[in-house]
């Protein structure tokens, strides 16, 4: 069984309309992270959680804010979307310190498309 | 601050091997990890490596040297469905939240 799930799994929005996408892992992992992948980019880190009630930016998290209300359920929220925002995005877990922190793992994805 | 370098493609043989190659530059290393992603899906963990040497774990091997800044995933007896990209990501020295720099990805191409 899935141990993160994502949803929903495709989205289609328009301009400066607001985004939510979930993310649920039943790994008790403290650590849950947001990257978006975009051709000749690669994984790109927008938030991060340390745990239920704590996040972080990461390198790109302008245009984004997060949300960690318990250890499960970590989500991404766009305010005001923009076509810039298109991407897929990846929701990870991972172990904190005395876990194995080496493995993240990831979600199935969110396809995400700004008209 | 960080960088990861991969080339964005390679081509092999089935039967034969290929060697993914990864760069970094970063102010503390403390890390490289594999990732393998299939076309439309989620990367999945491959392999960990801190210390320098060659770590064999079967189908495949990871390599890394801290001074040059360097690592390789090598794949051998390659299979069609090894056709996929490998992602190549750097943890640094008290990187809070144990975040990790990716890689753009090497898309590898195994041909018949």
């Amino acid at each position: 069984e899935a141990a993160v799930t994502q949803s929903p799994r495709n989205k289609v929005a328009v301009t400066g309309g607001k985004v939510t996408l979930s993310c649920n892992q039943t790994n008790n992992h403290n650590n849950m992270y947001w990257y978006r992948q975009d051709t000749g980019h690669g994984l790109r880190l927008i938030h991060y959680s340390y745990g239920a009630g704590s996040t972080e930016k990461g390198d790109i998290p302008d245009g984004y804010k997060a949300s960690r209300p318990s250890q499960e359920n970590f989500s991404l929220i766009l305010e005001l979307a923009t076509p810039s925002q298109t991407s897929v995005y990846f929701c990870a877990s991972g172990a904190g310190l005395g876990g194995n922190y080496a493995e993240q793992f990831f979600g199935p994805g969110t396809r995400l498309t700004v008209l | 601050g960080q960088g990861v370098e991969q080339p964005a493609k390679l081509m092999s043989v089935e039967g034969t091997f290929a060697r993914v190659n990864c760069t970094y530059s970063t102010s503390g290393f403390n890390g490289l990890s594999w990732y393998q992603q299939r076309e439309g899906q989620a990367p999945v963990f491959l392999s960990y490596v801190v210390l320098d040497g060659l770590k064999d774990s079967g189908h495949f091997s990871t390599f890394l040297s801290r001074s040059n800044g360097y690592s390789y995933l090598l794949l051998t007896e390659l299979q069609i469905k090894d056709s996929a990209s490998y992602l190549c990501a750097v943890r640094a020295r008290n990187s809070a939240g144990n975040k990790l720099t990716f890689g753009i990805g090497t898309r590898v191409l195994v041909r018949p």
